[in-house]
């Protein structure tokens, strides 16, 4: 079955340390991956996508992610976390099978930045 | 604001009472998308229309919800005597042309079935 997995409900992470979220996926073939956060009272904002090509991505607001094809991952990175960067983080998948177009989302991560 | 529009923000209703929420896209995109997110979930996708074909619909998509996009513009999503389980986040996105392009989304209306 396609899944989307974030293994960890929260992640905690002093100023100005590095942050990883986690993401892994499981399917056949090769899915398009894509990161959102979601402020309080707010829409799921797109940070970074990989479709193809450089198994690193550079997204907004300084995020980047690893793609990672034989571990099926995509781990959402961020060298130097701000206390602006808590909010919750959804990793999503777009399977390539038949005309499926929907994102299928991660249960989501919850970043606490401290300060 | 050009981003994805959504009314109303916030629905209250009592069970077995109908709703209706539309969405807004942005101009250009003639991909629109209907979630659902609970707390403590990620979204769930409900159906999917290009232009005002509806063209794909989820299992969760029971004979009690209905979503049209008559002109491929905007869109609404009804709720026919809905149930206390219906209460959730309903949010809307859309997107342009290719599958590879990211969907944005909009504020979500907020549902609570007493």
């Amino acid at each position: 079955a396609q899944s989307v997995a974030q293994p960890e409900d929260q992640v905690n992470v002093a100023e100005g340390n590095p942050l990883t979220v986690k993401c892994t996926y499981s399917v056949s073939g090769n899915p398009y991956l894509f990161w959102y956060v979601q402020y309080p009272n707010r829409g799921l904002q797109f940070l970074l996508k990989y479709i193809t090509g450089d198994n690193l991505v550079k997204g907004s607001y300084g995020f980047e992610a690893e793609f990672n094809k034989s571990q099926t991952s995509f781990h959402l990175k961020k060298p130097s976390a701000l206390v602006s960067d808590s909010a919750l983080y959804f990793c999503a998948v777009r399977f390539l099978s038949g005309s499926a177009r929907q994102l299928t989302f991660g249960s989501g991560t919850q970043l606490t930045v401290l300060p | 604001d050009t981003g994805v529009s959504q009314d109303p923000r916030h629905k209250i209703t009592k069970r077995g009472q109908n709703v209706t929420f539309r969405c807004d896209p942005i101009s250009e995109h003639n991909r629109l998308y209907w979630y659902r997110q609970t707390l403590g979930q990620g979204p769930e996708f409900l159906t999917y229309f290009q232009n005002e074909a509806q063209l794909e619909k989820s299992r969760l998509l029971s004979d009690r919800f209905s979503a049209e996009r008559p002109k491929g513009s905007f869109s609404t999503l009804e709720i026919q005597r809905t149930e206390q389980g219906d209460s959730a986040m309903y949010l809307c996105a859309s997107s342009l042309g290719r599958s590879d392009n990211e969907q944005f989304f909009g504020p979500g209306t907020r549902l609570t079935v007493l």
